[in-house]
Order: C-alpha cells, then sequence, then structure tokens
C-alpha cells in the first residue's frame, strides 16, 4: 500500500530532551516536507527537501533540523524541545515538487513539557 | 511577501450548496491546491488549479481567477461527511515552499 508512515504518532517529552520523529514514504517521492499544525495558525512549513541531500528551510524552521540521506526517508530533529514546539506534525511527500498532490502522514501529536 | 485568506468557520445544511472562497497574494503564481482535513485526520488532496476556470470533479469544483486573486471550492448536494476544514494553498513564487491558509471548517448540518 502508497503511504507515508510517521513515527511515533504520540509523545510527550520534557524540555531539552533531544528527540527524533521519523518519516518514511514508498512510493518513491522526490519531494518531501515537514508542517506544524497549530490552532488559529493552520499548516506552516518546517523544511522541505526536493531530492537526496537537498533540503530547505520552510516558514518556521528554528529549533528544528532535517536530513536526507535516503530518497524514502526524511526524519525531523528537535535538538533541544522547548514548550513552544508542542504541535502536531504532519510530514508530506510528492512526486517530483511541491506542484503536485501531496500525500499526508497520519501526524505526530508531541508535547513537550 | 504572501498571504492567503479564507473564511474561518461556515455552516450548511445537508442537501445544498456551498462556496468557500480564499484570496490569495504571492509573488510569481503557481497555481492554488485544495486540500480536505477531517478532524483529527491528515488533509487530503482535492484539486491543483493552474488555469483560470472551473474545474468539476464529482460533488466538488473549484474556481480560479489569476487575475483578481480568487478561488473558490464549490461543494454540491452536502452530506455529513462534507463536514472537515477545507485548506487553500499556493506554492511560493519559485521556492519549494508551499504556503497554506488558516483553513475554513465547514459544519454541514441536518
Amino acid at each position: 500500500e502508497a503511504q507515508v508512515t510517521q513515527n511515533p504518532r504520540y509523545l510527550i517529552t520534557v524540555t531539552g530532551k533531544k528527540l527524533t520523529v521519523t518519516c518514511s514514504q514508498n512510493m518513491n517521492h522526490e519531494y518531501m516536507s515537514w508542517y506544524r499544525q497549530d490552532p488559529g495558525l493552520g499548516l506552516r512549513q518546517i523544511y522541505y527537501s526536493m531530492n537526496v541531500e537537498v533540503t530547505d528551510k520552510g516558514d518556521v524552521p528554528e529549533g528544528y533540523k532535517v536530513s536526507r540521506k535516503e530518497k524514502r526517508n526524511f526524519p525531523l530533529i528537535l535538538e533541544s524541545p522547548s514548550p513552544n514546539q508542542t504541535s502536531l506534525y504532519f510530514c508530506a511527500s510528492s512526486f517530483s515538487d511541491l506542484y503536485n498532490e501531496q500525500f499526508f502522514g497520519p501526524g505526530t501529536r508531541l508535547t513537550v513539557l | 511577501g504572501q498571504n492567503i485568506d479564507q473564511p474561518t468557520e461556515m455552516t450548511a445544511t445537508e442537501g445544498a450548496i456551498v462556496q468557500i472562497n480564499c484570496t490569495y497574494q504571492t509573488s510569481g503564481f503557481n497555481g492554488l491546491f485544495w486540500y480536505q482535513q477531517h478532524a483529527g485526520e491528515a488533509p487530503t488532496f482535492l484539486s491543483y488549479n493552474v488555469l483560470d476556470g472551473l474545474e468539476e470533479k464529482g460533488r466538488f469544483s473549484s474556481f480560479l481567477s489569476r487575475s483578481k486573486g480568487y478561488s473558490y471550492l464549490l461543494l454540491k448536494e452536502l452530506q455529513m461527511k462534507d463536514s472537515a476544514s477545507y485548506l487553500c494553498a499556493v506554492p511560493s513564487g519559485n521556492t519549494g515552499k508551499l504556503i497554506f491558509g488558516q483553513g475554513t471548517t465547514l459544519q454541514v448540518k441536518p
């Protein structure tokens, strides 16, 4: 089944404890992206990747890192999480670039205490 | 810069027609997306308009006017399952960024 998977789906952590949210797609998509969704603010893009080893900042990249060593994986890293990073996170991918339909993962609900 | 405006909430009756508007300002227009998001779920793709005019897909249609910076999503024969948020999004210039509006939450009532 063609899909985007994210892990974990739910995470409660404490300030400063490094964490990684994994994202994987099995559709051989080139474009991948991370978003956070907060009430009243909608979906905001954190980072995106046009292809392997090519990543760039979205609108809200502060406090996050990403890597794209393989085409299928695009992990989101929070080196030192803070409470303002409590949010719902979505990973998404599309076939060649952002001018195509994006397929979203199920979401990761993160709480930073 | 980019700016997208959508109404925050709308209510409509089952079986009726509803139009959800989206206005945008962007440098270098490269199309406009509509996504549907049910509560607690991931967004799913509805449409992508690049040229002016109306594109119809079953009960859902999407309209674009590039000169007016305006789009709308038209939902016909509303069903209870259409209760969801509808997100308008535009690519940002020639970057790889995608800018979303805040979304319109549609409630369909019996």
